[in-house]
């Protein structure tokens, strides 16, 4: 059984470029969930996709938007990067929407820095 | 509004002393509330949650709904419980509502 994975590990972009992370959920899990922390902060959802269709977005702009694909990875994209998008962003996978069972698998997170 | 406040963001103990981490949440339903642990180097991870009941290392925690907490609590702290501890709550969504966690440091 694999665990979640996450890439890239490390990134780093200028304020206005687009960035696009990768996530392969935990085998037999099809949920994904998206989250940012940023610095001495908590994790924030972001949004979830089940079955390749969102499920619930947090307070995030238009310019964050996903796709999960019929393996259930997931991309994170977010457009016209802003200096306070530097964080680590998570991805978290689950059998099924909400937390009846195990609950989340969080992957090791990409920490992008916008300069 | 669904909150959920850890108030302190470092508790340093000596080994072998009780550990209290605090929780309190805001959240006018029936939450789920969970406590997550992050070891130095590794990945977020689930300590317990309240619906299960459990004690996991050690650790036990219990929801007062009077209260609105639920805090983390160990008898004998080990140099090993040293981690980031997370508090997070679930409402009537499948999102979890994160605190901004406490820093346990724990010294022989």
């Amino acid at each position: 059984e694999t665990g979640v994975t996450q890439s890239p590990t490390h990134l780093i972009k200028t304020r206005g470029q687009q960035v696009t992370l990768r996530c392969s959920s935990q085998s037999g899990h099809n949920t994904v969930s998206w989250y940012q922390q940023a610095l001495g902060q908590g994790p924030q959802f972001i949004f979830q996709y089940y079955r390749e269709e969102e499920n619930g977005r947090g307070n995030f702009p238009p310019r964050f938007s996903g796709l999960q694909f019929p393996n259930y990875s997931s991309e994170l994209n977010v457009n016209a990067l802003e200096l306070d998008d530097s964080a680590l962003y998570l991805c978290a996978s689950s059998l099924n929407r909400g937390f009846f069972d195990s609950g989340y698998t969080f992957g090791s997170g990409t920490r992008l820095t916008v300069v | 509004a669904q909150r959920v406040t850890q108030p302190e963001k470092l508790l340093s103990v000596f080994k072998g002393a009780p550990v209290e981490l605090k929780c309190n949440y805001s959240y006018s339903g029936s939450p789920e509330l969970f406590w997550y642990v992050q070891y130095s180097r590794q990945r977020l991870q689930l300590l317990l949650r309240h619906i299960s009941r459990e004690s996991i290392k050690g650790f036990t925690a219990d929801l007062n709904k009077g209260e609105t907490s639920f805090h983390l609590k160990k008898p004998f702290a080990q140099e090993e419980d040293s981690a980031m501890y997370y508090c997070a709550l679930s409402g009537d969504t499948d999102k979890l509502i994160f605190g901004t966690g406490t820093r346990l440091q724990v010294f022989p």
